[in-house]
């Protein structure tokens, strides 16, 4: 089983470049999610998407855009990219509603931006 | 705004002893959920905490919830080097579509 899947797993930027980060889940979670992890600060929500069609800011938004191309499909883009944006990000998806809404994650992101 | 905080930050252990992480969350909250974190990989789930009372074991980790006072814990017994990771808290809070809001992590090494 595949889970979540994120791809690519390492990636180098220049100041200003653009780039999308792709995130696939074959669990048929409604619910996926970008999060961000600093170091000393946890992980910190970037955008989500409750549903297939919907999309929200979560707290730390600015410099992003998400899509959600179909159910299984939630990508994030970063349209001029910063040093700030140096970080670990993680998609993860969640069938929020039922049960225990556990969220499962993919394996992360590694964001370089020089 | 929904604030987690753990407690300690860092954890150096001997092996074989006893330990607990301390998990505080600001706002009313039935579910809470712990992670472990390898170094360079993914969160792997632990346990999800659903109700007042809750507690949960597997292996040498046990995790509680009081909802009443907003606080979970993980503890550990008889410590082993395998269980050396970062634990992260987080918390759903509420009607938030699966939100999580996660406390910094700690940081644990066991020494032998």
């Amino acid at each position: 089983n595949a889970g979540v899947t994120q791809t690519p797993k390492f990636q180098v930027l220049k100041t200003g470049q653009s780039m999308t980060l792709q995130c696939a889940q074959d669990m048929n979670h409604n619910s996926m999610y970008w999060y961000r992890q600093d170091p000393g600060m946890g992980l910190r929500l970037i955008y989500y998407s409750a549903s297939e069609g919907t999309t929200d800011k979560g707290e730390v938004p600015n410099g992003y855009n998400v899509s959600r191309l179909n159910k299984r499909e939630f990508s994030l883009r970063l349209e001029s990219a910063a040093p700030s944006q140096t970080s670990v990000y993680f998609c993860a998806s969640s069938e929020f509603g039922r049960g225990s809404a556990e969220a499962f994650f993919g394996q992360g992101t590694r964001l370089t931006v020089v | 705004e929904l604030k987690v905080e753990q407690n300690p930050l860092f954890l150096s252990m001997q092996e074989g002893k006893n330990y607990t992480i301390y998990c505080n969350y600001s706002t009313t909250s039935d579910r809470l959920y712990w992670y472990r974190q390898d170094p360079g990989k993914s969160l792997e789930s632990l346990f999800v905490l659903l109700s007042n009372g809750a507690v949960k074991q597997e292996g040498r980790l046990m995790a509680s919830l009081d909802t009443k006072a907003r606080l979970s814990t993980l503890h550990i017994t008889a410590a082993v080097h395998d269980l050396s990771a970062t634990y992260f808290c987080a918390v759903d809070g509420g009607t938030s579509y699966g939100k999580l809001t996660f406390g910094q992590g700690t940081i644990l090494t066991v020494h032998p």
